[in-house]
């Protein structure tokens, strides 16, 4: 089962413009990370945010965070052609053995249009 | 890139197959993750090995199974090949520290015919 639920499934903006991808999940956490993928390749980590954490920056990205809610927010700001890909949240859940497993969301596929 | 690689970057083989994924770590993690990414899906977690032994499993049946090597390398083996088994396998390496990122490797393409 996945834990963390991207909206929307798909997003096609104009070069130029922001790109706003949400996340949700269901269990409390440690931290929330978001990874993009360029055609079924390998993942490339983007931003860790924190539980007690509210808002982080990296370049043009901006994450949020809102533990009541649940939920985070990916804001990719002047998009470039370059930006199009698979954007995906991650949450961290703990085994028993206090493994970290990353808990994947279905993904958002973002289209930049030239 | 990440510094971590895997092999071979396709493969296909039959159903009742066996394969044998490699993975190989960014020198001095102790920690290797596998993922199974089946097409329009987020990828899903098989299992990790931490300082080589089994450290956690996700809902995958025992045909599944890996190793940890001391030099950072790690393999995953898959028996009796089912078609659901096609899909992109990842690993990903990382320190023991819980909150340090996973860095992946580009994956293997996996296609069960």
């Amino acid at each position: 089962s996945q834990q963390g639920e991207e909206d929307p499934q798909a997003l096609s903006i104009q070069e130029g413009e922001n790109a706003t991808m949400n996340c949700s999940y269901k269990t409390s956490i440690n931290n929330l990370q978001w990874y993009r993928q360029n055609s079924g390749r390998g993942l490339v980590h983007l931003i860790l945010i924190r539980s007690n954490e509210r808002e982080k920056h990296s370049g043009r990205l901006r994450v949020t965070l809102d533990t009541s809610k649940k939920s985070s927010s990916l804001l990719i700001t002047a998009s470039r052609a370059a930006d199009t890909a698979s954007y995906f949240c991650a949450t961290d859940a703990l085994y028993i053995q206090g493994a970290q497993k990353l808990v994947f969301g279905q993904g958002t596929r973002l289209t930049i249009n030239p | 890139e990440t510094g971590v690689t895997q092999s071979p970057t396709h493969l296909i083989k039959t159903r009742g197959q066996q394969v044998t994924l490699r993975c190989s770590s960014q020198s001095g993690h102790n920690t290797v993750s596998w993922y199974q990414q089946a097409l329009g899906q987020g990828p899903q977690f098989i299992f990790q090995y931490y300082r080589e032994e089994e450290n956690g499993r996700g809902n995958f049946p025992p045909r599944f199974s890996g190793l940890q090597f001391p030099n950072y390398s790690s393999e995953l083996n898959v028996n009796a090949l089912e078609l659901d088994d096609s899909a992109l396998y990842l690993c990903a390496s990382s320190f023991d520290d819980l909150n340090n990122e996973q860095f992946f490797g580009p994956g293997t393409r996996l296609t069960v015919l």
